[in-house]
């Protein structure tokens, strides 16, 4: 089973700064890994597949980037509505699908 | 667009049964693998099943194996899990999720619903 590491757990970042999100794979998922945005009482959202590609309708200011073993997902300018738990998941050598930890981003 | 409605969830008894369900609707039902994934109170997600389009494979998270069944009704655009010897460890909102095409990543999803195991 492939474990995903997310770093950091809690990252406290001001509005209109930037925020770094990193995630890491015990072994490569190539560029399987996909990024959610979960709300509380929401369920996930999908931002980013394929390591780098924007989900439909998600804001420019997400972006990801890496393949392999590390990834990571920036947003340039969190707005508002950007605090929130981020999940990276794999899928390229499942079952099982798994999941990271969570990073939750919270307001400074 | 895309819509899934989970139900069936409610409170069980340790070794109880439930079945959820989800039902779909604004794309081709039969042609998309689908996940359910669960997560607990304040805790993060964690996968368990996933059925290809046609039904034809299954595949199981270790913790639910032999316990949960995943299955779906092609006809009548609607995914199931039945879930029998519920466990304490099982309370959590259960999400159905439409894969993307050609991959297993999960894409939308569900709004999920709660079991909740307890005497």
């Amino acid at each position: 089973e492939i474990v995903m590491t997310q770093s950091p757990a809690t990252l406290s970042v001001s509005p209109g700064e930037r925020a770094t999100l990193s995630c890491r794979a015990s072994q490569s998922v190539s560029s399987n890994l996909a990024w959610y945005q979960q709300k509380p009482g929401q369920a996930p959202r999908l931002l980013i597949y394929g390591a780098s590609t924007r989900a439909t309708g998600i804001p420019a200011r997400f972006s990801g980037s890496g393949s392999g073993t590390e990834f990571t997902l920036t947003i340039s300018s969190l707005q508002s509505e950007d605090f929130a738990v981020y999940y990276c998941q794999q899928y390229n050598n499942w079952p099982p699908v798994t999941f990271g930890g969570g990073t939750k981003v919270e307001i400074k | 667009q895309v819509q899934l409605v989970e139900s069936g969830g409610g409170v069980v008894q340790p070794g109880g049964s439930l079945r959820l369900s989800c039902a779909a609707s604004g794309f081709t039902f039969s042609s998309y693998g689908m996940h359910w994934v669960r997560q607990a109170p304040g805790k993060g997600l964690e996968w368990v099943a996933f059925i290809r389009y046609d039904g034809s494979n299954k595949y199981y998270a270790d913790s639910v194996k032999g316990r949960f069944t995943i299955s779906r009704d092609n006809s009548k655009n609607t995914l199931y899990l039945q879930m029998n010897s519920l466990r304490a460890e099982d309370t959590a909102v259960y999400y159905c999720a439409k894969v993307m095409s050609s991959t297993s990543c999960p894409q939308w999803w569900g709004q999920g619903t709660l079991v909740t195991v307890s005497s």
